[in-house]
């Protein structure tokens, strides 16, 4: 059964440093994309970044330069490394996995809620 | 970057109704990499149609998407209680950003 399950959420002060992680399972998780996808309270969806399964990155320009995307296709992990935090990246994230070539998101964890508030 | 501007920004419909959300992009996109999305309160978004007119697994017929270019269109024919949620469109090709609309919230008049 195919499933995404996020941790590593919480409270975090302004400029500090998070980390998420996506576990998955039920599908070979080295031949997709996966994405990372946030929705901040009350919001709609914003796209946050994608890594290829070759490994290839991007990045929403929002996050450029302070966030990390990163996969280990042993562990079939996804990670979400934050730094510098800011209030508006305040949100719930959710991992998505795309298909064998697109950034698509036809499959999503449940989400972890990542708070930056002093 | 492709900007996607849905409306209405919210639609009040009766069960039974028929409701026709529009997605407007930017520019012309590939109808490969648009796709629709269902969201309802305290629930993640669910995949509904991909490349604009396929229904993704377990996405009821009387969901169709369609459209070409800059134009794009969600209709749910014959509303039921369920359908009544936050519809999001998405554009997911390679040539980044990802992009999602701001929502047409769907709501029981």
């Amino acid at each position: 059964q195919l499933q995404l399950v996020e941790s590593g959420g919480g409270l975090v002060k302004p400029g500090g440093s998070l980390r998420l992680s996506c576990a998955a399972s039920g599908f070979t998780f080295s031949n997709f994309y996966m994405s990372w996808i946030r929705q901040a309270p009350g919001k709609g969806l914003e796209w946050v970044s994608s890594i290829t399964s070759g490994d290839s990155v991007y990045y929403a320009d929002s996050v450029k330069g302070r966030f990390t995307i990163s996969r280990d296709n042993a562990k079939k992990s996804l990670y979400l490394q934050m730094d510098s935090l800011r209030a508006e990246d305040t949100a719930v994230y959710y991992c998505a996995r795309g298909t064998h070539s697109l950034p698509a998101a036809d499959w999503w964890g449940q989400g972890t809620l990542v708070t930056v508030s002093s | 970057e492709i900007v996607l501007t849905q409306s209405p920004g919210t639609l009040s419909l009766s069960p039974g109704e028929r409701a026709t959300l529009s997605c407007r992009a930017s520019q012309s996109v590939s109808s490969n990499y648009l796709a629709w999305f269902q969201q309802k309160p305290g629930q993640v978004p669910r995949l509904l149609i991909y490349g604009a007119s396929s229904r993704a697994t377990a996405t009821p017929d009387r969901f169709s998407g369609s459209g070409s270019g800059t134009d794009y269109t969600l209709t749910i024919t014959t509303l039921e209680p369920e359908d009544f949620a936050v519809y999001y469109c998405q554009y997911y090709g390679t040539s980044f950003p990802v992009t999602f609309g701001q929502g047409t919230r769907l709501e029981i008049k």
